[in-house]
Formats: structure tokens, sequence, C-alpha cells
């Protein structure tokens, strides 16, 4: 039973460039979660994808956008970097139940650094 | 007022003792509770969770639900040094937005 799984692993861009990010949720689940983890810090909500929609949004600018495909996967986007933006990106998945026990699995996360 | 609140630590046990990881959180809607070990360089992995007031069992960790006081605990019996790592306490409000404490650091002295 395949994980959660990320990509890339690791990735240096500049300021201004955009990057996208990618998840694949471990099977049988139909939610994804997206985290920024800076270092030392707890990972921040960044927004979560359901039927293919955004269903919940946290605090973060409109550079950062995502996508969810019909097989669950997901891809975040951030554009117009910021030095700001260098962090460990996480992807969450978790199984939509009714009654909701939102446990959440993660990825290895991807390590962006921005220069 | 931070939504959910840890001793950064580091916790120093020794091994074979108990660990006792605390954690606060402001939402009383707050519904579903976890506790995430995070080793360094390392993606946060979920290792308890708890819905209900009370105790949960599971091998040498228990999770302590006080909906009352707004408070969860992680304890870890018999520590080992690979339990040396920084447990996250996340807390989910309802609406599948879960929000993360900046998590305590522990630190098993063998």
């Amino acid at each position: 039973d395949a994980g959660v799984t990320q990509s890339p692993t690791h990735l240096i861009k500049t300021r201004g460039q955009q990057v996208t990010l990618r998840c694949s949720p471990k099977s049988g689940h139909d939610t994804v979660s997206w985290y920024q983890q800076a270092l030392g810090q707890g990972p921040q909500f960044i927004f979560q994808y359901y039927e293919e929609e955004e269903r919940q949004r946290g605090n973060f600018p409109d550079r950062f956008s995502g996508h969810q495909f019909p097989n669950y996967s997901s891809e975040l986007n951030v554009n117009a970097l910021l030095l700001g933006d260098s962090a460990l990106y996480l992807c969450a998945s978790s199984q939509n139940l009714a009654g909701g026990s939102y446990e959440q699995y993660f990825g290895p996360g991807t390590r962006l650094t921005v220069t | 007022q931070k939504e959910v609140e840890q001793n950064s630590g580091p916790l120093s046990v020794p091994e074979g003792a108990i660990a006792s990881l605390n954690c606060t959180y402001s939402d009383r809607g707050s519904q579903s509770f976890f506790w995430y070990r995070q080793y360094s360089g390392k993606s946060p992995e979920l290792i308890m969770f708890i819905y209900s007031n009370g105790d949960k069992e599971d091998g040498r960790f228990t999770a302590q639900l006080n909906k009352a006081s707004q408070y969860v605990s992680l304890l870890i019996r018999d520590s080992q040094p690979s339990d040396s790592a920084t447990y996250l306490c996340a807390v989910n409000g309802g609406y599948q937005k879960v929000t993360f404490g900046t998590g305590t650091k522990l630190q098993v002295i063998p």
C-alpha cells in the first residue's frame, strides 16, 4: 500500500520564478491538504482540495494556488517566488468520512529553496 | 493568543522514564486532536489521534484529552533514545483545517 508521495524532493528557484509541486495521496484517500513548514515552526495550512475543488484555505496570498485531478493527485503552484517562500512543503492526504476523522498522513515533503 | 500552544522545550528525560508532552488549544469547537512525531529533516508521522475526553492508549503512547480545560497531552512510557524528536500537536476545528503547534523537542538521554 503506497503512502503519500511527493515530487520533487528538492528544488532551487530564483526570486520571481514560478514553481509546481506534486503530490499523490495514499491509496483510498480522496482529500489532499498542503502545508508550508519553515525551520523551527509547525506546518502552516495552505489549502485543502476535495472533489477537485479548494475546500478550505489558510492565510496565504493568491500567489499560492492549487489543483486536484480526478485521480485525487494534486499540485501546488507558487508564483512570483519570494525569499520567504523557502520552506519544506508538505502534502497530507486523508479520507473524507461521514462524521469526519480527518486523520492526515504526510508525504516526505519538498524542500524549496529560493535564492 | 496562538490557536495551538506547546512548550518548545527541549524536554530532556532519562532513558526508561515517562515523557509528558502538553498542548493547549483555543477553539472550544475543536473536534479531533492529533500527535505527530517529526525527526529532523523528515516529515511528520502520525502517532496518535483522539476524539473523546479521557485517555487513549497505544503501546507505549497514551493520549489524554480534556475538552473542558482545552488541553491534550501525550505520555511516552519507557522512553527510548529513538523517541528523541519534535512532537507536534495538531487540532481540527471541524472544517477539515488542521492547526499545528510549533512542537516540543524531546531529548531522551541514554
